[in-house]
């Protein structure tokens, strides 16, 4: 069964420091995603992506945070400059247009020392 | 933003009891789906709900699409260990973000 991959599962960054965090989605699907998770709370979205170009973000995607679909299989979700905050995991979601279901990854837990 | 609402926050189950959790909403929803997750996983989806008043089931699991578009409740039936996880429900339109709950942890009596 076809599946959202996401690597690497674990990152750990120092304060200040780039990091890129990368997913696959499901082959046929169009809509792309981010949404971390801080430890015991809930999802929250970050971005979501569709055409080549971000159709959707929250407030907590800032400057500091940006997407990209480098070809036609990856998708990645750039911090420029980590804060400790953005200690969280992260995950990445897929959709196949027409529907609603998004489909998750497992999750890259990004650690920021 | 929109708050989507979900209780209770946790419950013990003994097995072969039904479990019931809700998710209610101030705003209105194109659909409904839910979610379990387990410990250091991704969500994985367990039903999609997309008309008011819809009512499917999954096995042992049943959820319904309020009427008003605003509300939606899962039930597992005769539950087991494997069911203990958290359960979100996330409410969206198509193509765009899903607005998740806050989840509900399920967890066995000892």
């Amino acid at each position: 069964e076809p599946e959202v991959t996401q690597t690497p599962s674990h990152q750990v960054t120092q304060m200040g420091q780039e990091v890129i965090l990368r997913c696959v989605p499901i082959s046929n699907h169009l809509y792309f995603y981010w949404y971390r998770q801080i430890l015991g709370q809930k999802v929250e979205f970050l971005v979501s992506f569709y055409n080549n170009e971000i159709s959707e973000k929250s407030e907590i995607f800032d400057d500091q945070f940006s997407v990209e679909r480098p070809d036609g299989s990856n998708f990645t979700l750039k911090i420029r400059s980590t804060k400790l905050e953005d200690s969280a995991m992260y995950f990445c979601a897929s959709l196949l247009s027409g529907i609603y279901e998004q489909y998750f990854g497992p999750g890259t837990r990004l650690t920021v020392t | 933003g929109q708050q989507l609402n979900q209780s209770p926050q946790s419950m013990f189950i003994q097995e072969g009891e039904d479990v019931s959790m809700n998710c209610t909403s101030s705003s209105i929803f194109n659909t409904w789906l839910w979610y379990k997750q387990d410990p250091g996983e991704g969500p994985v989806l367990l039903i999609a709900l997309y008309k008011a008043g819809e009512l499917t089931s999954n096995g042992r699991l049943t959820a319904q699409f309020g009427i008003t578009r605003k509300d939606s409740f899962l039930n597992i039936s005769a539950s087991i260990p494997s069911d203990v996880g958290i359960y979100f429900c996330a409410g969206g339109r198509a193509g765009n973000m899903l607005t998740f709950g806050g989840g509900t942890r399920l967890m066995v009596k000892p």
